[in-house]
């Protein structure tokens, strides 16, 4: 079965500083990836998403990851965060056969420094 | 607005009680899915429904139930309620079943149980 590992539970960054928050997938062909993000008292929203098109994807406010395949790997990151990116962020594997629903991970609390 | 919309936002009940917990998917999209999110289990697969039949289960208890309806909203029965249950309870939906579409989540309901 597919799985995801997020690498640290918690990071920390000074506001400007580069984010990257670390997935790594399971799976023996390449999967769909995804990177979600909740807010606090929120549901989680979809921030980008590889469906086996560019290595290289960009989302939603200034986000991108790069699919790796030798290293199985759906890194995230920012090149400048900002105090509004302080949220949980989710990496989730998509299955590629029956239901093909969501695996997510532990999730990874981002925390900006002023 | 995600278009998901989830009701009621917030529950407190007592040990032993059933509660019923809503979910409309954004117009358009046929499957359904339950998750519970908990500090120490993370995002938890409780169950999936497309177009009104079941598609997958995952770590579901049995005193948990669950049902889309003809309009394709969907209802999460909890019975017996225990303070383990306490937790956070999303519905997400898609437009379909393939794992590239990701999912569009709504907010949450926040169970507690006292």
């Amino acid at each position: 079965a597919q799985s995801v590992t997020q690498l640290g539970s918690h990071v920390s960054v000074s506001e400007g500083a580069l984010v990257l928050l670390r997935c790594n997938y399971s799976s023996s062909v390449p999967p769909y990836l995804f990177w979600y993000v909740q807010y606090p008292n929120q549901g989680l929203q979809l921030l980008l998403k590889y469906t086996s098109a560019a290595t290289l994807v960009k989302g939603i406010n200034g986000f991108e990851a790069e699919f790796k395949k030798s290293e199985t790997s759906f890194h995230l990151t920012k090149p400048s965060a900002h105090m509004s990116d302080a949220a949980e962020y989710f990496c989730a594997v998509s299955e590629l056969q029956g239901a093909q629903k969501l695996v997510f991970g532990q999730g990874t609390r981002l925390t900006i420094n002023p | 607005d995600s278009g998901v919309t989830q009701t009621p936002k917030h529950l407190i009940t007592a040990t032993g009680q059933r509660v019923t917990l809503r979910c409309s998917p954004r117009s358009g999209d046929l499957s359904v899915y339950w998750y519970q999110q908990s500090l120490d289990q993370g995002l938890q697969f409780l169950i999936q429904y497309y177009n009104g039949e079941e598609r997958a289960k995952g770590n579901i208890l049995e005193r948990f139930s669950a049902q889309q309806f003809p309009d394709l909203h969907s209802e999460l029965n909890l019975s017996s309620l225990e303070l383990g249950d306490s937790a956070l309870y999303f519905c997400a939906s898609s437009p379909g079943l393939g794992g590239n579409y990701g999912y569009t989540f709504g907010s949450g309901t926040r169970l507690t149980v006292v």
